[in-house]
């Protein structure tokens, strides 16, 4: 099984301020079978990246994804005050798991 | 637009089953397959189960192999989770969620996700 590392735990920023998430796979993830969800308290999870680097529908374009292999990384350019949240990855190139997640909260 | 509600969450004592429901609307139910993911209070994402969208293959997590089914009535455009066998350790939100990808082998990730139903067990 694929185990996925998320750092850090919690990323406290401000609006306007630029993130960067990182998700370690313990190893390949094949063809960048990784995708991001963000979720709010309360709520569903909600898809925001496929594919490594694909942003899924009505994603805004501060929102971007990269990597492969074993580092993936979830960028998101100038954080809005809808986008504190906690964000998970997960690879689906075999089994399907998640990463821990990281808490994205307002410095 | 797209809703998936889950229903059928609850308290229930150790040992005893429990049957999740996950009713669809907004889009070709038949056309899709479907997972069920949980989260325990307070913790991460944990994937459960899946479903072809022709319900000729399933899938389980180890941690439930053996006590849980996953079904589908197309008729009803709904999913169920059949869940046998409950200890505390499966105390979670349940979320049924839609496979991205339209007919063949699933994808493996979730563009829709309900809402999700509490199932929690204890004495």
């Amino acid at each position: 099984e694929i185990v996925l590392t998320q750092s850090p735990g919690t990323l406290s920023l401000s609006p306007g301020e630029r993130a960067t998430l990182s998700c370690r796979a313990s190893q390949s993830v094949s063809s960048s079978f990784l995708a991001w969800y963000q979720q709010k308290p309360g709520q569903a999870p909600r898809l925001l990246i496929y594919g490594a680097s694909n942003r899924a529908t009505g994603i805004p374009d501060r929102f971007s994804g990269s990597g492969s292999g074993t580092d993936f990384t979830l960028t998101i350019s100038r954080l809005e005050p809808e986008d504190f949240a906690v964000y998970y990855c997960q690879q689906y190139g075999g089994s399907r798991t998640f990463g821990q997640g990281t808490k994205v909260e307002i410095k | 637009q797209v809703q998936l509600v889950e229903s059928g969450g609850g308290v229930v004592q150790p040992g005893r089953s429990l049957r999740l429901s996950c009713t669809s609307s907004g889009f070709t139910f038949s056309s899709f397959g479907f997972h069920w993911v949980r989260q325990a209070p307070g913790k991460g994402l944990e994937w459960v189960a899946v479903i072809w969208y022709d319900g000729s293959n399933k899938n389980y997590a180890d941690s439930v192999k053996g006590r849980f089914t996953v079904s589908r009535d197309t008729s009803k455009n709904t999913l169920y989770l059949q869940m046998n066998s409950l200890s505390a350790e499966d105390t979670a939100v349940y979320y049924c969620a839609r496979d991205f990808k339209g007919y063949g082998p699933p994808s493996d990730f979730f563009d829709y996700w309900g809402q999700g139903t509490l199932v929690t067990v204890s004495s």
